[in-house]
């Protein structure tokens, strides 16, 4: 039973450029939640997000970013014209849904954007 | 909202010493609690986790963890720590009421150096 999959891990762009992180839970698990990690901090709640909707989006930055998790295929976290301060940990979280999610989550890899 | 506060950013012990990482939270309730541990380029392990009974925790890597109600604490400890610990320890506080990851709240961590 793979685990909680990201891809890239590592990916670097130049300022302006757009960054693509994809995440694909665990199977059986329908439910979807990006974390930020800047240099030095802990883990910060971006999104939470079920197929085809968004529950919660409140860590979100206001512009430039956006998660979608469709019917089919992996969790996107979009990023658009990158800035320096974009530079983190990208990490997904999936579990099952409800009061099971808390007793179910499991995190990925993480994926690691620098921009330059 | 919950908060959860590490108090030690970097700690350094010898190998083959005790190892005690602090971890204090703020929530109106009991709350579910985690600690993670994240090596250098890695994602988060989970170490253990407290939702109820028993207040003393055993974990993987012969970690435990107590949670003292009275002092709102649940602080992370090993009795001797090998050079493999070294990495960067979260705790992290989601509510009872059994929400999914969106309440997931994390710690700064603390940064575990080991001396030989």
């Amino acid at each position: 039973n793979a685990g909680v999959m990201q891809n890239p891990r590592h990916l670097v762009r130049r300022r302006g450029q757009e960054a693509r992180l994809r995440c694909s839970p665990m199977k059986g698990h329908s439910h979807v939640y990006w974390y930020r990690q800047l240099p030095e901090e802990g883990l910060k709640f971006m999104v939470y997000l079920q197929k085809e909707n968004i529950i919660d989006e409140s860590g979100m930055p206001k512009e430039r970013f956006s998660a979608e998790f469709p019917k089919e295929g992996p969790s996107i976290l979009r990023i658009q014209q990158v800035v320096r301060g974009d530079s983190a940990a990208y990490f997904c979280a999936s579990s099952l849904p409800g009061q099971r999610g808390v007793h179910t989550i499991y995190f990925g890899e993480g994926s690691w954007l620098t921009v330059v | 909202a919950q908060s959860v506060t590490q108090p030690d950013i970097h700690i350094t012990v010898s190998e083959g010493a005790s190892l005690e990482l602090r971890c204090n939270y703020s929530y109106g309730a009991t709350p579910y609690l985690f600690w993670y541990v994240q090596s250098p380029g890695q994602g988060l392990q989970l170490l253990l986790k407290y939702f109820s009974g028993d207040t003393l925790v055993q974990g993987i890597k012969g970690f435990e963890a107590e949670f003292k109600r009275s002092q709102s604490s649940f602080n992370l400890r090993k009795p001797s720590v090998h050079w493999s610990d070294a990495a960067e320890y979260f705790c992290a506080v989601a509510p009872y009421s059994g929400g999914g990851a969106d309440g997931l709240t994390f710690g700064k961590g603390t940064h575990l150096i080991i001396q030989p």
